[in-house]
C-alpha cells in the first residue's frame, strides 16, 4: 500500500541542524512531487516546502527560506529537509506529504516531532 | 493576497448532518481546494480535492457521507449520517499553481 515514513525528528538546540526523511513506498516515487507540511503545538497545519517529481524546481514558505532545504533521492525513494539556523518556532510536528493534482497533498505520513529548546 | 477562511467551530448531532465552509479571498474564487480530516491526535487525512465548479475527486476509501460542493468563492464540506470518528478537525488547502501552498486556520467539528 501507499505508504509514507518521516523519521529524524528530535530535541536540539537553538541555532543548530537536523535533517528529516521520509521514506516512500507503494507508489512510484519518481513520479510525484513531494511536499513538508508541519504544525506546531496546538496550531494548524504550516506549509513548509514542496519540490517537484523529477527534483527540477523547489517552493519555500516566507518562515523558512534560506535556513531549509527540501531534496530527493528516487533511486532510495527517499525525501529530505535540511533545517538549519533552528529557532524556537520551528518546534512541530512534520509531516511528509505526496503532491498530487500540482500542489495538493493526497497522501500523508504520520509525522516526526521536531523540538528545538535549549 | 492567498488566503483561506474557516469558522474556528462546528457542531452537530450523531446521525445528523453539517456543511462545513471555506472562504477563497478576493481574485481567486476559481481557485480549487482541497479538504483534509485530522482526528485527534493523528497526522492528516485527504478528503478530496474540490474544484470551482463543484466536480471534485475523494481520496482512496472515503466514505460516500463526505460530499462537497462550491458556490462562488465558497467551498464546502458535507459530512452526512454523522458518526463520532467523524469528530476531527477540517482544513481546507489550496495551491497556487503548485508554487504557493496555503492551508485555512481549520474547523473544529463536534459531534454531539
Amino acid at each position: 500500500q501507499v505508504q509514507l515514513v518521516e523519521s529524524g525528528g528530535g530535541v536540539v538546540q537553538p541555532g543548530r541542524s537536523l535533517r528529516l526523511s521520509c521514506a516512500a513506498s507503494g507508489f512510484t516515487f519518481s513520479n510525484y512531487g513531494m511536499q513538508w507540511v508541519r504544525q506546531a503545538p496546538g496550531k494548524g497545519l504550516e506549509w513548509v516546502s514542496v519540490i517537484w517529481y523529477d527534483g527540477s524546481k523547489q517552493y519555500y514558505a516566507d518562515s523558512v527560506k534560506g535556513r531549509f532545504t527540501i531534496s530527493r533521492d528516487s533511486s532510495k525513494n527517499t525525501l529530505y529537509l535540511q533545517m538549519n539556523s533552528l529557532r524556537d518556532e520551528d518546534t512541530a510536528v512534520y509531516y511528509c506529504a505526496r503532491d498530487n493534482f500540482v500542489g495538493f497533498q493526497d497522501v500523508w505520513g504520520q509525522g516526526t516531532t521536531v523540538t528545538v529548546s535549549s | 493576497q492567498l488566503v483561506l477562511t474557516q469558522s474556528p467551530s462546528a457542531s452537530a448531532s450523531l446521525g445528523a448532518s453539517v456543511k462545513l465552509t471555506c472562504t477563497l479571498s478576493s481574485g481567486h474564487s476559481s481557485y480549487a481546494i482541497a479538504w483534509h480530516q485530522q482526528q485527534p491526535e493523528k497526522g492528516p487525512r485527504f478528503l478530496m480535492k474540490l474544484n470551482a465548479d463543484g466536480s471534485h475527486t475523494k481520496g482512496d476509501g472515503i466514505p460516500d457521507r463526505f460530499s462537497g460542493s462550491s458556490s462562488g468563492a465558497e467551498r464546502y464540506l458535507t459530512v452526512s449520517s454523522l458518526q463520532s470518528e467523524d469528530e476531527a478537525d477540517y482544513y481546507c488547502q489550496t495551491s497556487d499553481a503548485g508554487i504557493l501552498v496555503v492551508f485555512g486556520g481549520g474547523t473544529k467539528l463536534t459531534v454531539l
